[in-house]
């Protein structure tokens, strides 16, 4: 399954199918992005992380992608297992400066049927 | 290693009433960020640290918050008076300053204000 994380934040998938979490920035001066995972009731968790320099990178079961001519990036998760779910955020980190600083997205909820 | 620690992980308190929520970042870090989360406004960054010095407090809500690192290891976030709208789960995170690390979150501080 797919979302569009600004107009669908929740996404719902069989486990084992594989799912895609998107997402769209705004700021494209931003050069590095990170996925993070939140379940409930924890802080977010790093996912997986890319800079502008890259276009996809791939971890454990999951990959990124990043389109910056539409300024989009998603999450896939390759088959999708029920400690899967949680909130999904994706975050940009805005400028050069020191100490430079992640805004983030608003978050998908993904849940995944057993 | 024991990750970023927050103390308390709830407090309720009543209006009016002054909350200090705590946090002890990872060994070797030497940034600090707090975030506020509400299903309204999503993840907000409030203020950011590097090497103990406040780097951004523009998301600091208004000048009933402040925060302080009296040492390299520790921060505190200190709400005075405390108001309802003020109810949310307060987030710190730290990371090595400088590159484009990872953020490490802890398990947050639910605040409810009566």
């Amino acid at each position: 399954g797919e979302s569009v994380g600004l107009h669908l934040p929740t996404l719902s998938v069989q486990e084992g199918d594989n799912s895609i979490i998107n997402c769209a920035y705004s700021n494209s001066a931003s050069d590095y992005f990170i996925w993070y995972k939140q379940e409930s009731g924890k802080g977010p968790q790093f996912i997986i992380d890319i800079r502008s320099n890259m276009d996809k990178r791939q971890g454990q079961r999951v990959t990124v992608l990043l389109n910056k001519t539409v300024k989009h990036l998603s999450l896939q998760i390759a088959a999708t297992q029920p400690g899967d779910s949680a909130v999904y955020f994706c975050a940009e980190n805005r400028g050069e400066t020191s100490g430079s600083r992640l805004t983030f997205g608003e978050g998908t909820q993904l849940t995944v049927n057993p | 290693d024991a990750g970023v620690i927050q103390s308390p992980r709830h407090e309720v308190t009543e209006m009016g009433q002054e909350v200090t929520l705590r946090c002890k970042l990872i060994s070797g870090h030497n940034s600090l960020f707090w975030y506020r989360q509400t299903m309204m406004r999503g993840l907000e960054l409030l203020i950011y640290f590097n090497n103990n010095v406040p780097i951004d407090d523009s998301g600091m809500p208004e000048d009933r918050f402040s925060a302080k690192m009296p040492n390299a290891s520790f921060s505190t976030l200190k709400i005075q008076p405390s108001e309802p709208r003020d109810s949310a789960v307060y987030f710190c995170a730290s990371r090595i300053q400088g590159a484009r690390e990872k953020l490490f979150f802890g398990s947050g501080t639910q605040l409810s204000v009566l």
